[in-house]
């Protein structure tokens, strides 16, 4: 089974801190996405990644960046974290589609950060 | 700009009978479209694909149907159970293979 892990379950950060979350999956994948999730906003994509060192934005890239140095590991940054980056962030990997060929994403269990 | 909607108000309905959830779509015109439950505090989880040329796709109690004339697909339980509550999101695909989630629609089935 495909198996994606996020570091921390919950996080408690002040704001103007540096926050770091962590990624990691184990099927070999080369895409990887960071999401945001809010109470009647949906899913939202931050950034994704198509191979190591890549990156693309994607809706709502404001505030974060990220990293990928190894193709297992995909990080989350919050350079300087603010009360509004309060929410649940989800990470997901899947296979590339190619042709016909669509794989779906999975998800890791989330990571529930509080900016007081 | 795109637009996908889902019912924001909770699906309730009694153990037994059959689920029906809606997402509908503008200005999209996705090649491919796809199901995910999602459970409190976690990740949501695939269930289904579906390609624009398919009208229809099974598997065990769930159905999805896919009408782009409509710009709508409908997503069936059967015979539902209380662990069937959850919340359903639907995702559009287009020729990038990233998927655009709709926000998600909860469902209570009740004993």
């Amino acid at each position: 089974d495909v198996k994606v892990t996020q570091s921390s379950r919950y996080l408690v950060k002040r704001t103007g801190e540096k926050v770091f979350l962590e990624c990691v999956q184990d099927m070999d994948h080369e895409n990887m996405f960071w999401y945001r999730q809010d109470p009647g906003l949906g899913l939202r994509l931050i950034y994704f990644s198509y191979d190591v060192k890549m990156k693309e934005k994607g809706d709502i890239p404001e505030g974060y960046s990220v990293s990928r140095e190894k193709k297992e590991r995909f990080s989350l940054i919050l350079e300087s974290a603010s009360t509004n980056q309060t929410s649940m962030y989800l990470c997901a990997s899947k296979a590339p589609g190619q042709g016909t060929r669509v794989n779906e994403q999975y998800f890791g269990p989330g990571t529930r950060l509080t900016v007081t | 700009s795109q637009k996908i909607e889902q019912n924001s108000e909770a699906l309730n309905i009694q153990e037994g009978k059959t689920a029906t959830l809606t997402c509908n779509y503008t200005n999209y015109s996705p090649a491919y479209l796809q199901w995910y439950r999602q459970d409190p505090g976690r990740g949501p989880v695939f269930l289904l694909l579906i390609r624009e040329n398919e009208k229809e796709k099974r598997k065990e109690r769930l159905k999805v149907t896919f009408d782009t004339t409509l710009k709508q697909s409908l997503f069936h339980i059967t015979a539902s159970q209380p662990a069937d509550s959850a919340t359903y999101l639907c995702a559009l695909l287009g020729g990038s293979y990233i998927p655009t989630f709709g926000r998600g629609t909860s469902l209570i089935v009740h004993p």
